[in-house]
């Protein structure tokens, strides 16, 4: 237990699909993250929220849309994806946005585009 | 540019030890972060250094040199459970964490 959660831990998706991954933490914790984990190469920031707030977007493509309604979860919607999106898709979170705060990840959703 | 170089891949046996390097290249510098993930698994926090130094956690050790931009992971009296990734990741002038591709460590008997 991380005490940080993501569902699905797999997904298998169309280019056509439309799905939702979901992330969830237990720690109380204000600043929320998503990654793209490529094989062989550095995890690429893809979105950060604080107290609910977006504030990074590292042009990401529109075709990936996050949510964050609360504190304690974050949503990522995906749309219309192309093969080169499927990765593994790394929810974090920590005390606070920036300085000395390593992240809390979760286990990842293993996404696969066909 | 920004940038952190570590070797893809390293094998040690059970028992030994073994060092992790890790360089970088920011705007500005606000610590450096080390990683474990093993396969299919999160990431876990290991150490943080921000002073140049050696920091000593059980078997694992963490060293910096901010003036050659250099980091390594130490671990000692390897067990077969080490056997995973390491993630070496610094802290920019912004906060913002350039990530390495991670060390593959594979752990022999």
């Amino acid at each position: 237990e991380t005490g940080v959660t993501q569902t699905p831990r797999h997904l298998v998706m169309g280019m056509t699909n439309k799905k939702s991954l979901k992330c969830e933490q237990h720690l109380g914790h204000n600043a929320m993250y998503w990654y793209k984990q490529s094989a062989k190469k550095p995890l690429e920031l893809m979105f950060v929220y604080s107290l609910e707030e977006r504030v990074e977007n590292n042009s990401v493509p529109s075709r990936f849309s996050p949510e964050c309604p609360n504190s304690s979860h974050l949503f990522l919607h995906l749309h219309t994806l192309q093969p080169e999106d499927s990765a593994l898709y790394l929810c974090a979170s920590s005390p606070q946005g920036g300085e000395y705060s390593p992240l809390h990840f979760g286990n990842g959703t293993r996404l696969t585009v066909t | 540019g920004q940038n952190i170089d570590q070797p893809t891949e390293m094998t040690a046996t059970e028992g030994a030890i073994v060092q992790i390097n890790c360089t970088y290249q920011t705007s500005g510098f606000n610590g450096l972060f080390w990683y474990q993930q093993h396969a299919g698994e999160a990431p876990t926090f290991l150490s943080y250094n921000v002073l140049d130094g050696l920091e000593e956690k059980g078997r694992f050790s963490s060293f910096l040199s901010r003036s050659k931009g250099y980091s390594y992971l130490l671990l000692k009296e390897l067990q077969m459970k080490d056997s995973a990734s390491y993630l070496c990741a610094a802290s920019d002038s912004n906060y913002q964490l350039i990530w390495g591709a991670g060390t593959k460590l594979i752990i022999k008997p």
